[in-house]
């Protein structure tokens, strides 16, 4: 079992859908909770992150962390096609070198 | 501000050859990483160097090696190409645990 599995899709949502996008962890250690975006050809880019557990909110985008459950999730509000992309989780520990453990991405199609 | 830039971004090599992906980041950051990325198999770490002069084995570094030639770069090299080696390769640098910043990608075909 890998240390962080995420469901690779892909999950098809018409545009202004509310999206829902998950991580499970293995490693009660991770203290360090990031979502990246990748549009397709392109590298990954950070969307935002969470420190240790509860919600963050960035506009249409909210990060969850709930560390009793070893569950991660990424909100999407009034979904857009723009929005169209993978989106990969990814989490480090503190302490050592910055060595951040990716899920496979979840790729998400947003139709009009 | 160039951020992380990798060469080539396109390379078709065949079985037994050898090539270099070279990465260089302006960002001044300590680390940098190389990434495979495969379809369904997501990120992958080949080799990882947390500081000028060092580096350490990733995930999957079977078949490759790496020079931190200094900060700014980080190469990649395949001395004898195998088709197993065609993917998608990233080069990554970062200052923190938050965030890393990759370049546009290599794609790599071995025939």
């Amino acid at each position: 079992q890998k240390e962080v599995e995420q469901d690779p899709g892909p999950l098809s949502v018409p545009e202004g859908a509310i999206v829902s996008l998950n991580c499970t962890y293995s490693n009660s250690a991770f203290q360090y909770f990031m979502w990246y975006r990748q549009y397709s050809r392109k590298g990954p880019e950070l969307l935002m992150y969470t420190y240790s557990s509860g919600n963050k909110e960035d506009g249409r985008f909210t990060a969850q962390v709930d560390k009793s459950s070893k569950y991660i999730s990424l909100f999407i509000r009034d979904s857009q096609p723009s929005d169209s992309a993978t989106y990969l989780c990814a989490m480090d520990a503190s302490g050592g070198s910055y060595i951040p453990t990716f899920g496979r991405g979840t790729s998400l199609i947003v139709h009009p | 501000n160039a951020g992380v830039t990798q060469t080539p971004k396109f390379q078709v090599l065949k079985t037994g050859q050898s090539m270099t992906l070279q990465c260089a980041q302006d960002m001044n950051h300590n680390s940098m990483y190389w990434y495979r990325q495969d379809p369904g198999m997501g990120l992958r770490l080949i080799y990882y160097s947390a500081s000028e002069g060092t580096t350490d084995k990733g995930e999957v570094p079977n078949g490759y090696n790496v020079s931190r030639l200094n900060k700014r770069e980080f190469s990649l090299r395949l001395e004898s190409a195998a088709p197993s080696q065609t993917s998608v390769y990233f080069c990554a640098s970062s200052s923190d645990r938050v965030e890393a910043f990759f370049g546009q990608g290599t794609r790599l075909t071995v025939v």
